[in-house]
Parts: C-alpha cells; structure tokens; sequence
C-alpha cells in the first residue's frame, strides 16, 4: 500500500515558469514532509522540508504549501531554470521511538525547457 | 558531496551469490539508513541502525541483513541473489534518529544481478 502518492510523474516547464509537483498521504500520524531533488547518477538531496503546524514554507525559489485537513502538501519551484531539471521526491515521516523511516513518493521527472 | 561515502559503486553478480555493500556515514552522524531504489518499486527504506543498534526496520528481505559497527560503519549483506534484486542501494545517515532529522544520502551502490 502506497502511503505517499505523488503527482504527475513527469513535468515539462519553460524556463521561468512555475513547476507544480503535488503529494497525497494517508498516515495521519506523518509529522515531517521532506521534498528531495536527485540529479542523474547521485543520491537524493534534501531541498525544502516543512512540519504540519505551518501551512507554507520558502526557501529562495522553493516553496512548500500544506494542507492538513486535505493530507496533501505541493512543491512550488519559482522562475523555474534548466539546473532545475532533475527528479524530485516527496516524502513523510512519523515522529517514534528514536526511529526515522521516509515513505517516498514514485518521483516527478522535471525537464526544464530553455 | 553529502559526506557519505558507498562502495562499491557498481558491482556486478551472478544470481545465487552474496554480496557486501559498505557505507560510512558523514562525520559526527550517528543514525545510518538503507535504502533501495528501483524503476518498479522507487525508493523503499530498509533498515535503520543508530549507533550500532537496529532502530527501525523496513521492507528488507530476509536474505539481506545489515549491521553497524563500532566505528559507526556499516553493512549491507544481500544473500541468495535474484534478478529482482537489481537496484541501487542508498545509504544515507543523520545525527541522530528522529523525526525531522536531515538525512543526507550518498551516491549509491549500483547492483546488477545476471
């Protein structure tokens, strides 16, 4: 059962446009939303990160909106450039007992058109 | 660079064998995470140690066991190899093992079962 889904799974922007990637989750028990960015051939990285007692967080470009009632959080990339190009994750997790497991989403593929 | 450093990076196998992934975590983290990442399943959490004690634990397989050392270091074992194991593993740590901890990845191991 996929607990974070997350949409759509590939996204072509022009440059200096708004890149829209959107997540659903089903725990409510999540407490910590991370959105990561994996370039070709590296690991993800973590880019923006938000609690559920804030409805948005920005960071430069980057903005995450949250929605608690509707269990759904959306990342927003601003002025969208072509470094922006990359696949991006959203994930949650649950606060307990010292352990810290992240449930990805299947990844969005962002083509940023110059 | 994250700071965490994976060997090797591309190892190919025959199926049956057993192979030894080796991670160290960035410096002064004590959580060390795997994880697995494939076209069909995307990324997937294995397990979790924190300072050499199993934490959390994921979808692992029983063929494939891990460990962390006193040295923080650690292992992945995966055993009785099958094609459907082909994947690139992450490993990836933090500080510590909350919720809400960066968790920062390394390059990954890229495995290829035949």
């Amino acid at each position: 059962q996929q607990q974070v889904k997350q949409s759509p799974q590939s996204l072509i922007v022009q440059k200096g446009g708004i890149s829209i990637i959107n997540c659903a989750y089903e725990n409510t028990a999540f407490d910590y939303f991370p959105w990561y960015q994996q370039f070709p051939g590296k690991g993800p990285a973590l880019l923006i990160a938000i609690r559920p007692d804030v409805s948005e967080k920005k960071e430069g470009r980057f903005t995450i909106s949250f929605n608690k009632s509707a269990k759904q959080f959306s990342l927003h990339i601003m002025d969208s450039q072509p470094g922006d190009s990359a696949t991006y994750f959203c994930a949650a997790s649950r606060r307990g007992q010292g352990a810290q497991k992240l449930v990805f989403g299947q990844g969005t593929r962002l083509t940023i058109n110059p | 660079d994250s700071g965490v450093t994976q060997t090797p990076k591309h190892l190919i196998t025959a199926t049956g064998q057993r192979v030894t992934l080796r991670c160290s975590p960035r410096s002064g983290d004590l959580s060390v995470y795997w994880y697995q990442q494939s076209l069909d399943q995307g990324l997937q959490f294995l397990i979790q140690y924190y300072n050499g004690e199993e934490r959390a634990k994921g979808n692992i397989l029983e063929r494939f066991s891990a460990q962390q050392f006193p040295d923080l270091h650690s292992e992945l074992n995966l055993s009785s190899l099958e094609l459907g194991d082909s994947a690139l593993y992450f490993c990836a740590s933090s500080v510590v093992g909350n919720s809400a901890n960066t968790i920062y990845f390394g390059e990954g191991s890229w495995l290829t079962v035949v």
